[in-house]
């Protein structure tokens, strides 16, 4: 079936510094896709979505890159703080007879170090 | 702002019991999704409700039913409990036909333990 994954299973990044966080996709259908944070015990928390006609959006700290041609996500966060440590997942969707499910890819666990 | 409210926080079961699950949209959302997530493991869509109607379908077990209401709040129900049936469960909604009509945002979630 579908899925959408990601590269990294952790990530530790110097406060201050940039993160870079990857996701691949395999559907090339899929019309919509969204970051999120989890923190341990909560619910998963909205950063930033793209549409599959963009290929960047810029949020506050955040931006979200689209590449269509070899089906790649990815979230960046500019100077990265301890605040920032937690899994992050993208997922995609895809517009199938109405469909509006999100399928979630594999977290990254980013840890920001003092 | 107000956010997605989830009731109960935490619940503990024996097998083989029934569990209910309630989820309270964002005020005006008319559109509820229910997601299992195991231990360390990604959410899995387990059903939608849009307008009190079933919207999607996922990867939800016979044993589990819900819906929406007329108020928009949704159900969770869950039957023969299994110890497998141990995660977290959350919601989520979304507006449709607002600037962010595909955005879902989720609520805090429910915490069920199966013994």
């Amino acid at each position: 079936g579908e899925s959408v994954g990601l590269h990294l299973p952790t990530l530790s990044v110097q406060e201050g510094d940039n993160s870079i966080i990857n996701c691949a996709y395999s559907n090339s259908a899929s019309d919509y896709f969204i970051w999120y944070k989890q923190e341990s015990g909560k619910g998963p928390q909205f950063i930033i979505d793209i549409r599959s006609n963009m290929d960047k959006r810029q949020g506050q700290r955040v931006t979200v890159l689209l590449n269509k041609t070899v089906k790649h996500l990815s979230l960046q966060i500019a100077a990265t703080q301890p605040g920032d440590s937690a899994v992050y997942f993208c997922a995609e969707k895809y517009t199938t007879g109405g469909g509006n499910k999100l399928t979630f890819g594999t977290g990254t666990q980013l840890k920001v170090e003092l | 702002a107000a956010g997605v409210i989830q009731s109960p926080r935490h619940l503990i079961k024996e097998k083989r019991e029934t569990a209910t699950l309630k989820c309270y949209p964002i005020p005006r959302h008319d559109t509820v999704y229910w997601y299992q997530q195991g231990p360390g493991q990604d959410p899995q869509f387990l059903i939608s409700f849009y307008e009190k109607m079933q919207s999607d379908k996922g990867s939800i077990p016979d044993r589990f039913s819900a819906q929406q209401f007329s108020d928009y709040h949704s159900e969770l129900n869950m039957s023969s409990l299994e110890l497998g049936d141990s995660a977290l469960y959350f919601c989520a909604s979304s507006l449709s036909g607002g600037a962010d009509y595909e955005t879902q945002y989720f609520g805090p979630g429910t915490r069920l333990l199966v013994l």
